[in-house]
């Protein structure tokens, strides 16, 4: 069983609120990522991480950011929260570069997020 | 950059039947993931594809990967209940993974 972790699993709130989406894994994976996926839509690569100190931003525009000061631990944060904000976030892992299973992810639950 | 199709978008199938669901791109891949993901819930790995025209088989799943390693298929047979969700194909894009549209499959008792 995938041990990546994500909190809060629900979120309602209100219009230009700071919030951050906890996400931790303890299977000491290099390599985290997280995702946004609207109701019944493909997933979309905000901002991934290669380790340590390493952020990227993904394909899909985001005004959230991220840091990554722990291999295990990988927030993701919303300066000031807006309804088009609203929409699941998942967060994953995987092993290092070489390792053989390195492109398998493993997500957490998620977090539903909803911004009134 | 590369693109990924999957096809059908959506996959209405009567217990007990077989379908497949494909997914191209317009670049040669290094390898293929697929994930399925079940209603409510989140993504989870299935399989891994690698060499030109590999065959990889997991109960009534039959996952294989083109010979010219741009397109792959995931084929179920004898559709059950416990087939329903979405079926992602995974690209590997200079060890950044894109995840195709998704085939949405309903089963009909």
């Amino acid at each position: 069983e995938a041990d990546i972790y994500q909190t809060p699993r629900y979120l309602v709130i209100g219009t230009g609120k700071k919030i951050t989406l906890e996400c931790s894994q303890t299977m000491g994976h290099d390599k985290m990522y997280w995702y946004q996926q609207d109701p019944g839509m493909e997933l979309h690569l905000i901002h991934y991480s290669y380790g340590v100190n390493s952020t990227e931003k993904g394909d899909l525009s985001s005004e959230s950011t991220v840091s990554r000061i722990r291999t295990e631990h990988f927030p993701l944060t919303l300066e000031s929260a807006r309804p088009s904000h609203t929409s699941q976030y998942l967060c994953a892992s995987s092993a290092g570069f070489g390792d053989i299973h390195e492109n398998e992810q493993f997500f957490g639950p998620g977090t539903r997020l909803t911004v009134l | 950059g590369q693109q990924v199709m999957q096809i059908p978008q959506y996959q209405h199938v009567q217990e007990g039947e077989d379908f497949t669901t494909y997914c191209n791109s317009s670049t040669t891949l290094s390898n293929i993931q697929w994930y399925k993901q079940r209603p409510g819930g989140h993504p989870v790995f299935l399989i891994q594809l690698v060499k030109s025209g590999e065959v990889k088989k997991q109960k009534r799943l039959t996952f294989q990967f083109g010979e010219a390693k741009k397109n792959s298929s995931l084929h179920i047979t004898a559709t059950q209940t416990t087939d329903v969700g979405t079926y992602f194909c995974v690209t590997d894009s200079w060890g950044k993974l894109q995840f195709g549209a998704g085939t949405q499959v309903v089963v009909t008792p």
